[in-house]
């Protein structure tokens, strides 16, 4: 099976725009999580979904929103965009609805200018 | 609040010699816990997950609820079990999973 894939894999912006990344689950997975990773905070939880419901939101600004798709596809949008919010972001998906293992994607790299 | 914690950013060892990378956790619940690694160049894959109590490459950690700690240990460590490693917590219901800040293992010849 083909791995999560996410799409772009580089983004530069600037400062007030905004931005939408991708995430494409494994086959046949339904629970989609995004991560932020930082070199200061490490990897911190943003969302997940599960059946195209937000399941869960992690600490962030409501800057940062998300959605899922019935094909489980994700996507995660940042509005406004601030310097602090450079940093790779990861998707991973997982099989069951409940905890279980994640495979994640190869990141996006946001760089804000 | 919830929260997993590995104490050392860095640990260098020697080949063969044993390792063990530390994690401790806060939760009320009842925790589902996992070891992720991250190889040079690859992307965060799974180490192994407790329930499963599995040993993959070698790699054991046994979850002390009293202890509220999830240590990762190998007896011989190998060149190539250099990487990140992090622990991670998913809360009852699997909604959510909190990584800790991971730390770098690196096995000197």
């Amino acid at each position: 099976k083909a791995g999560v894939t996410q799409t772009p894999r580089y983004l530069i912006k600037t400062r007030g725009q905004q931005v939408t990344l991708s995430c494409s689950p494994i086959s046949g997975h339904r629970s989609v999580s995004w991560y932020q990773q930082t070199p200061g905070q490490g990897l911190q939880f943003l969302f997940e979904y599960f059946s195209e419901t937000q399941r869960n939101k992690g600490n962030f600004p409501g800057r940062f929103s998300g959605r899922q798709f019935s094909n489980s596809r994700s996507e995660m949008n940042v509005s406004t965009l601030e310097l602090g919010d450079s940093a790779l972001y990861l998707c991973a998906s997982s099989l069951t609805s409940g905890p279980d293992t994640q495979y994640f994607g190869p990141g996006t790299r946001l760089t804000v200018l | 609040a919830q929260r997993v914690t590995q104490p050392e950013k860095l640990l260098s060892v020697f080949k063969g010699a044993p390792v063990e990378l530390k994690c401790n956790y806060s939760y009320s619940g009842s925790p589902e816990l996992f070891w992720y690694v991250q190889y040079s160049r690859q992307r965060l894959q799974l180490l192994l997950r407790h329930i499963s109590r599995e040993s993959i490459k070698g790699f054991t950690a046994d979850l002390n609820k009293g202890e509220t700690s999830f240590h990762l240990k190998k007896p011989f460590a190998q060149e190539e079990d250099s990487a990140m490693y992090y622990c991670a917590l998913t809360q009852t219901g699997g909604f959510k999973t909190i990584f800790g800040a991971g730390t770098r293992l690196f096995v000197k010849a």
